[in-house]
């Protein structure tokens, strides 16, 4: 198993760009995650999804989009870039509430953004 | 709300000495489990050790513990024998059994091992 996948590692964007943040599981889980980690903080979570079809915002989701047409991808949409949104993206899965270690998050390497 | 809080920022330990790490939260829920993160320079979050509130049993893995007061809303980290590899960024986090599955961490310990 690859695990949780994403790309790019690293992009350089222009204010008012758009681009959109792929991730991917190959565990089969319901649950998908973003979160954003800013330099010397936490994560926070952006969005969430509990399942194809299903998508909730979390703490921070001004500025992003997201979909989950699949199981196994769940895009995250940045549509008009600003340099607040400069910061490290974590994609995370888990297998939701089936029991033993399903619960717990696995999560991709990061992607980080830089805006300019 | 539940919070996590680690007022830890920042700790040093000498390689193959044992360190503590600590978190507290806050929360209402019976049932919940309790995750140690680490973040290492490459940025990759990795899951540490996981505890299951209901357990009154110490999770333990390899040279990994935890102390876990649900009394006192405590879940620390020791790390034994540390590693120079052992030298990240450590995160407590808290999820509950509801379904929204929403984790929430703490800000982190940096954790420096002098050789």
């Amino acid at each position: 198993n690859a695990g949780v996948t994403q790309t790019p590692k690293f992009r350089i964007l222009k204010i008012g760009q758009s681009m959109t943040l792929q991730c991917a599981q190959d565990m089969n889980h319901n649950y998908m995650y973003w979160y954003r980690q800013d330099p010397g903080m936490g994560l926070k979570l952006i969005y969430y999804s509990v399942g194809a079809g299903i998508t909730d915002k979390g703490e921070v989701p001004n500025g992003y989009n997201v979909s989950r047409s699949t199981t196994e991808d769940f895009p995250l949409r940045l549509e008009l870039a600003a340099p607040s949104q400069t910061s490290v993206y974590f994609c995370a899965s888990s297998g939701g509430l089936a029991g033993g270690y399903q619960e717990t998050q696995y999560f991709g390497p990061g992607t980080r953004l830089l805006v300019l | 709300a539940q919070t996590v809080t680690q007022s830890q920022p920042e700790m040093s330990v000498q390689e193959a000495e044992t360190v503590t790490l600590s978190c507290t939260y806050d929360t209402s829920e019976s049932d919940y489990y309790l995750f140690w993160y680490k973040q290492p320079p490459s940025r990759q979050m990795i899951l540490v050790i996981r505890q299951e509130a209901y357990k009154q049993q110490n999770a333990t893995e390899n040279r990994f513990s935890v102390n876990f007061q649900k009394a006192a809303k405590s879940f620390s980290l020791k790390i034994s024998d540390s590693q120079l590899g052992d030298a990240a960024m450590y995160f407590c986090a808290y999820r509950t059994t509801n379904r929204d599955d929403k984790i929430i961490f703490g800000k982190g310990t940096r954790l420096h091992i002098l050789p």
